[in-house]
């Protein structure tokens, strides 16, 4: 069974600094996806990686795919309130299915 | 373009009934899967439909079913419901066929068996 694990479960930091959240697993993906999730609201796709080592970039977010495609990072710089949300990673297997991690509850003080 | 519709939003049942959730997905996509999201948790894969026909089921039993229609729209249906059922049920549509694009997330329904 292939399992995503993410870290931490929850983290509530000021507003300004800087964060990082982990999602591991001893299994390969073809592609790792980031969400984030809004109480009442579906996930909403933040990034797509693919190639293993790959680093992108959304403004003050920086997503990282592991070079063995088992693990992945986001980065938040200067946390803002607007960040306050679950945030999810997912792998696609090779039957094309989303594995889901558990998530991470971020919350931002003013 | 309207984005992916599920109804109803919220829904409240007893152990043992039957339920039926809708989704509509987003015009031009051909895909629609099903996730059932328990409280504080990643949302689980239930099934995936392509064209009309199952693509890929997850770990839940025959009593979660489903259907897409011609228009693409789906059903999931749960029958015999238990208290384990209350949970977030999201469906997804993509376009272009299983794997090959992004899936826009519904608001979901919220289901509470009591």
């Amino acid at each position: 069974t292939q399992l995503l694990e993410q870290s931490p479960q929850f983290l509530s930091i000021q507003e300004g600094e800087n964060l990082t959240v982990y999602c591991n697993s001893s299994s390969v993906f073809s592609s790792l996806q980031w969400y984030r999730q809004e109480p009442g609201e579906g996930p909403v796709l933040l990034v797509t990686v693919v190639t293993g080592g790959e680093v992108k970039k959304l403004k003050r977010l920086t997503f990282q795919f592991g070079d063995a495609r088992k693990d992945s990072s986001l980065h938040i710089t200067a946390a803002q309130p607007g960040d306050t949300g679950l945030y999810l990673c997912a792998g696609e297997d090779s039957n094309y299915q989303l594995i889901w991690g558990a998530g991470t509850k971020l919350i931002i003080k003013p | 373009e309207t984005g992916v519709t599920q109804s109803p939003t919220h829904l409240i049942k007893t152990r043992g009934q039957q339920v039926t959730l809708r989704c509509s997905s987003q015009s031009g996509h051909n895909t629609v899967s099903w996730y059932q999201q328990a409280l504080g948790q990643g949302p689980q894969f239930i099934f995936q439909y392509y064209r009309e026909e199952e693509n890929g089921r997850g770990n839940f039993p025959p009593r979660f079913s489903g259907l897409q229609f011609p228009n693409y729209s789906s059903e999931l249906n749960v029958n015999a419901l238990e208290l384990d059922d209350s949970a977030l049920y999201l469906c997804a549509s993509s376009s272009l066929g299983p794997g090959t694009d992004t899936q826009y997330f519904g608001p979901g329904t919220r289901l509470t068996v009591l």
